[in-house]
């Protein structure tokens, strides 16, 4: 199967402040997700991306598929965006979707 | 993504006890999954639904029973589960066309189960 990392694994910041988190996967992919899931167990679909760039508010997620990698960009970060952010992929076969091991964010006041 | 319905929300049941999990969709999306999820982990796949029948089972023991009766609704019958059991049941959806991995899967809030 498919292996997808992701970096870094956990990341505290303080309220107003930018990060990137990034997602490197082994193979070719026809579809990568973005999901954030919150305290609560919700998983949230932020992006649809298996290339190209796409921005909503303060995300942003760029993919790089001939170099296999994606990275979600949050800028001026919120209290409610602390949770478990996952990139999951699915293989050029499509038979299978493939979850990373997640970045959890803590965003203090 | 509350387009995917799943009830109930919490469950509670004894190893002897018999329930089921519920999920619906109106999206007229043609696959359907059940992930399990513990603590601190991605989600894992279980099963897959293409077409109302089963495409992947992913050794997933026999005290979980899957059904699709039709394409908006699958079910995840529970008997005799066991303590480590316990964790965030989801269910997804995607068109199902093409493969089940290459089209963004639309996630419901899932089920939390506990295993007494």
């Amino acid at each position: 199967g498919i292996q997808v990392e992701q970096s870094p694994p956990d990341l505290i910041l303080q309220e107003g402040a930018n990060s990137t988190l990034r997602c490197n996967f082994s193979d070719s992919v026809n579809n990568l997700q973005w999901f954030h899931q919150n305290p609560w167990g919700q998983l949230i679909n932020l992006f649809y991306i298996p290339s190209g760039t796409k921005q909503n508010g303060r995300l942003s997620a760029t993919t790089v598929a001939t170099e296999r990698y994606s990275l979600l960009y949050i800028s001026s970060s919120q209290t409610t965006d602390s949770g478990v952010y996952f990139c999951a992929v699915g293989g050029a076969t499509g038979n299978q979707f493939y979850f990373g091991t997640g970045t959890s964010l803590t965003v203090i006041p | 993504d509350t387009e995917v319905t799943q009830t109930p929300k919490h469950l509670v049941m004894g190893m002897t006890n018999k329930k089921s999990l519920k999920c619906e969709q109106h999206m007229g999306h043609r696959a359907m999954y059940w992930y399990k999820q513990k603590a601190k982990k991605p989600p894992e796949l279980m099963f897959v639904y293409s077409y109302e029948k089963l495409s992947i089972n992913e050794s997933v023991p026999s005290r979980f029973s899957p059904e699709c009766p039709n394409s908006s609704l699958l079910n995840l019958h529970l008997h005799a589960l066991q303590p480590e059991d316990s964790a965030l049941y989801l269910c997804a959806s995607s068109l199902g066309r093409w493969g089940h991995g290459n089209q963004p899967q639309h996630f419901g809030d899932g089920t939390r189960l506990s295993i007494l």
